[in-house]
C-alpha cells in the first residue's frame, strides 16, 4: 500500500532555532501534500496545502513566514518552523494525495520547544 | 465554514460490547465523510469513507452511513475487541483538504 514517511518523529529544540520536518511519499507520486497541526486534546487543524512546484496555500491565521513549506518534488514536502517558540510546540502531521480520493498520512512529528 | 463535532471521550467499553461513536457535521454542498483511526504510536489510517448521501462505508467490522437529513456519520461496530483501542477521528473532506473532529479516545477492556 501507499506509504508516507515523516521525519523526525520527535524533536526538542531551543527557542529561536528553526526545525525542518520532512514528508516523503515512498511508493507513489503525491500531487498534493497537506500539513496539519494537532494541539493537545484538540482537533487536527489544516495549516496549508502544497502542490509540487508551486507556492503553498495557507489557511487563515497561519503565518506563512513562520511555517515555511517547500514542495520541491512529487515525493517530498518539507515544513520548516522558523524561530520556534514554546507556543509552537505541537504535533505536526503531513498527508499526501496521489490524485484519487485517498489521503495517506505520515506518522507525525512531536515538536517541543524549550 | 465546515465543522465536525464528535464525542471526545474517553469511551470505555468491555470486549464484545456494541460501539457507537457519534459524529455530526456542518457543511454546504456534498462533502465526502471519513473515519480515521490512530492506534497508539502510529499515524492516522483511513478506516472507512462515504462519498454521497445514504452511502455506507465499512471496514474491519466498523460501519458508518452518510445521513444528509441528520448531517451525521456515526461509527458503529457490533462487537469490539481490545485491539480496537485507539483514537478515532471523524472528518469531512473536500478537494482542498480535510476538516477533522477532535477525536474520540476508545478504550476496550478485556
Amino acid at each position: 500500500g501507499a506509504v508516507v514517511s515523516q521525519h523526525p518523529s520527535w524533536v526538542i529544540c531551543k527557542s529561536g532555532t528553526s526545525v525542518k520536518i520532512e514528508c516523503r511519499s515512498l511508493d507513489f507520486q503525491a500531487t498534493t501534500m497537506f500539513w496539519y497541526r494537532q494541539f493537545p486534546k484538540k482537533s487536527l487543524m489544516l495549516m496549508a496545502t502544497s502542490n509540487e512546484g508551486s507556492k503553498a496555500t495557507y489557511e487563515q491565521g497561519v503565518e506563512k513566514d513562520k511555517f515555511l513549506i517547500n514542495h520541491a518534488s512529487l515525493t517530498l514536502s518539507t515544513l520548516t518552523v522558523t524561530s520556534a517558540h514554546p507556543e509552537d510546540s505541537s504535533f505536526y502531521i503531513c498527508s499526501a494525495s496521489r490524485g484519487d480520493e485517498k489521503l495517506f498520512f505520515g506518522s507525525g512529528t512531536q515538536l517541543s520547544v524549550l | 465554514g465546515d465543522s465536525v463535532t464528535q464525542m471526545e471521550g474517553p469511551v470505555t467499553l468491555s470486549e464484545e460490547a456494541f460501539l457507537t461513536i457519534n459524529c455530526t457535521y456542518t457543511a454546504t454542498g456534498y462533502p465526502s465523510l471519513f473515519w480515521y483511526v490512530q492506534y497508539p504510536g502510529e499515524g492516522l489510517q483511513l478506516l472507512l469513507k462515504a462519498t454521497k448521501a445514504d452511502d455506507k462505508g465499512s471496514n474491519k467490522g466498523f460501519e458508518a452511513t452518510y445521513r444528509k437529513e441528520t448531517t451525521s456519520f456515526h461509527l458503529e461496530k457490533g462487537s469490539v475487541q481490545v485491539s480496537d483501542s485507539a483514537v478515532y477521528f471523524c472528518a469531512l473532506g473536500r478537494a482542498d483538504g480535510l476538516t477533522f473532529g477532535k477525536g474520540t479516545h476508545l478504550i476496550i477492556q478485556p
